[in-house]
């Protein structure tokens, strides 16, 4: 059974830093792309990073672009997210989500998410 | 990047109705598309992917059509068990958006 594990939410002050794991099991880790997606409270999902199987290709959305880090130890099974000056509206609920390969676009293989943690909630307030 | 809208925000609907979603995107995406179910504290669960495909598991009244610019979801039969937000979400490009949620509540 695959899952997804999430941890290292909690309560920060503005400017503060956090790290998030997930840890995957039921599955081979080391051959999926991953992904982490947040919602703020009673808002929206907003895709956050990407990072491909091996670790070599990352992608992030332009709102954490030079705050946060995604990396992965395929020795262990785990999936990071470090995110560093926080701030008020990155308060939300992490997930992390296994990416499955849905096809070929003219920007590469692209996929869609099949299997989601239960999330973590993150929350940035002074 | 491209922009998802879903409509309605919200809808109210019976227990045995059909119900359709639409998702509309900025620009083509072919039919790179997903819907997923979310309900209250927990995690969103794929329902369709590739516009129209049945993802293993999901019950036969979820359906999806669409392609290029505008998508559908229907659910040909509403159950309880249905009551949720639904989301779309494209993934024709490496920056993958959702639409803003369609809640489905009891009528």
């Amino acid at each position: 059974e695959v899952q997804l594990v999430e941890s290292g939410g909690g309560l920060v002050q503005p400017g503060g830093s956090l790290r998030l794991s997930c840890a995957a099991s039921g599955f081979t880790f080391s051959s999926y792309e991953m992904n982490w997606v947040r919602q703020a409270p009673g808002k929206g999902l907003e895709w956050v990073s990407y990072i491909s199987s091996s670790g070599s290709t990352i992608y992030y959305a332009d709102s954490v672009k030079g705050r946060f880090t995604i990396s992965r130890d395929n020795a262990k099974n785990s999936l990071y997210l470090q995110m560093n000056s926080l701030r008020a509206e990155d308060t939300a609920v992490y997930y992390c989500a296994r990416e499955i390969s849905g096809g070929i676009t003219i920007f590469g293989p692209v996929g869609y998410f099949d299997y989601w943690g239960q999330g973590t909630l993150v929350t940035v307030s002074s | 990047d491209i922009q998802m809208t879903q409509s309605p925000s919200t809808l109210s609907a019976s227990v045995g109705d059909r119900v359709t979603i639409t998702c509309r995107a900025s620009q083509s995406i072919s039919s790179w598309l997903a819907w997923y179910q979310q309900k209250p504290g927990k995690a969103p669960k794929l329902l369709i992917y590739k516009a129209s495909s049945l993802e293993s598991g999901v019950p036969s009244r979820f359906s999806g059509s669409g392609s290029g610019t505008e998508f559908t979801l229907t659910i040909s039969s509403l159950q309880p068990d249905d009551f949720a937000t639904y989301y779309c979400q494209q993934y024709n490009s490496f920056t993958w958006t959702f639409g803003q949620g369609t809640k489905v509540e009891i009528k």
